[in-house]
């Protein structure tokens, strides 16, 4: 079974500082890591993915993450936020084997981020 | 490309009655998800259906009940409604596994009075 922690419900920041938020997993097999956000009453959409490769990922609007299988973390980072940014990010894990447990995604619980000006 | 659709996007019910909740995607998608969003709780999975034929219970299966129409088409029901089941509910799809990428619909904003 797969679990993963988000370890800040709420991040306030003030615009354009940086901001980092939280994500640790714990798996017995490889997985693959997404981070989502949520616009306010919308659908989730994908910020970025580690598949493989280079553990430093970019992803849409300036952020990144960088996966760390030591410390199974895959904090997502950026080091300007704007107004715009205030959403809600999700990190999500899913097995990388074959079989069913492959098609599935399993979530954190959130992080609220509020950009303030 | 119209992606994942969800109707309806808002409903109201009272205890014990019924509903179904639809949803279309037009991206020739495998597999489909059905999840609820709880305050705090993240997106927890209901239902899927890794393909056209097949539907699996996932981790809050009870109460509701699941139909993958065709490849495009996968519904939700309620059979009788109850207040625990007020949620947003989301439904996602997910064109290869190894991807994993899943594309999520609007929602449908449920309560249950």
């Amino acid at each position: 079974a797969q679990s993963v922690t988000q370890l800040d419900s709420q991040v306030p920041v003030f615009e354009e500082a940086p901001v980092e938020l939280r994500c640790n997993y714990s798996s017995s097999v490889s997985v693959y890591l997404f981070w989502y956000v949520q616009y306010p009453n919308q659908g989730l959409q994908l910020l970025l993915k580690y598949l493989s490769g280079s553990t430093l990922v970019k992803g849409i609007n300036g952020f990144e993450a960088e996966f760390n299988k030591s410390q199974t973390s895959f904090h997502l980072r950026k080091p300007s936020v704007h107004i715009s940014d205030t959403a809600e990010y999700f990190c999500a894990v899913s097995d990388r084997g074959s079989g069913g447990s492959n098609y599935k995604l399993t979530f954190g619980k959130g992080t609220l981020l509020t950009v303030n000006p | 490309n119209a992606g994942v659709t969800q109707t309806p996007k808002f409903q109201v019910l009272k205890t014990g009655q019924s509903m179904t909740l639809q949803c279309a995607q037009d991206m020739n998608h495998n597999s489909m998800y059905w999840y609820r969003q709880d305050p705090g709780m993240g997106l927890r999975l209901i239902y899927y259906s890794a393909s056209e034929g097949t539907t699996d219970k996932g981790e809050v299966p009870n109460g509701y009940n699941v139909s993958r129409l065709n490849k495009r088409e996968f519904s939700l029901r309620l059979e009788s409604a109850a207040p625990s089941q007020t949620s947003v509910y989301f439904c996602a799809s997910l064109r290869l596994a190894g991807e994993n990428e899943q594309f999520f619909g609007p929602g449908t904003r449920l309560t249950v009075l």
